[in-house]
């Protein structure tokens, strides 16, 4: 099976921009789950998508948005883009819901914000 | 206080050594623990989960799980140079309402000196 997808890999943006990342699970898998991944705070939980449905969501302000699709591909947003968002951002999907499955993460998209 | 911790490190272990990586967690109601491994550059990759007391064994690789004093370690028999990585904790913690979510640690960093 192929494994998790993300596009694109790196991205270059400006203060105040938005960007869309993508993320593609591997196939059978329903739950995506997205990540921030910084030097000083390690991994840091965005939200979850489930059937569609975002199930769980971490401590981030309402720029950062995501959504799934019916083929379970996700997308996450980010508006109004600051310094500190600057980060590796990572995708991962497993099997069910991430309260009981692995998670299996893709290769990231390194954003940097200028 | 955080509610995955790990020692940053590095820890450094002679080739052909045991490495043995340490994890608490605070919520109790954490049911699921995972290991991951993460090269520079790279993104997370399973390594193997637990989710009873006792060892786990895989290969080179066991972990173990005490639910009482809430700790799971990861021991890595016969070190290789190729395990030096950042390794990471991600524990299954109650996020409310019936749903979980994945909580990592900052991770340790395993040097494997040849």
């Amino acid at each position: 099976k192929a494994g998790v997808t993300q596009t694109p890999r790196y991205l270059i943006k400006t203060r105040g921009q938005q960007v869309t990342l993508s993320c593609s699970p591997i196939s059978g898998h329903r739950s995506v789950s997205w990540y921030q991944q910084t030097p000083g705070q390690g991994l840091q939980f965005l939200f979850e998508y489930f059937s569609e449905t975002q199930r769980n969501k971490g401590n981030f302000p309402g720029r950062f948005s995501g959504r799934q699709f019916s083929n379970s591909r996700s997308e996450m947003n980010v508006s109004t883009l600051e310094l500190g968002d600057s980060a590796l951002y990572l995708c991962a999907s497993s099997t069910g819901l991430a309260g009981g499955s692995a998670q299996f993460f893709g290769p990231g998209t390194r954003l940097t914000v200028l | 206080q955080k509610e995955v911790e790990q020692n940053s490190g590095p820890l450094s272990v002679p080739e052909g050594a045991i490495a043995s990586l340490n994890c608490t967690y605070s919520d109790r109601g954490s049911q699921s623990f995972f290991w991951y491994r993460q090269y520079s550059g790279k993104s997370p990759e399973l390594i193997m989960f637990i989710y009873s007391n006792g060892d786990k064994e895989d290969g080179r690789f066991t972990a173990q799980l005490n639910k009482a004093s809430q700790y799971v370690s990861l021991l890595i028999r016969d070190s290789q140079p190729s395990d030096s990585a950042t390794y990471l904790c991600a524990v299954n913690t109650p996020g409310g309402s019936g749903t979980y979510k994945y909580i990592f640690g900052t991770g340790t960093r395993l040097k494997v000196l040849a």
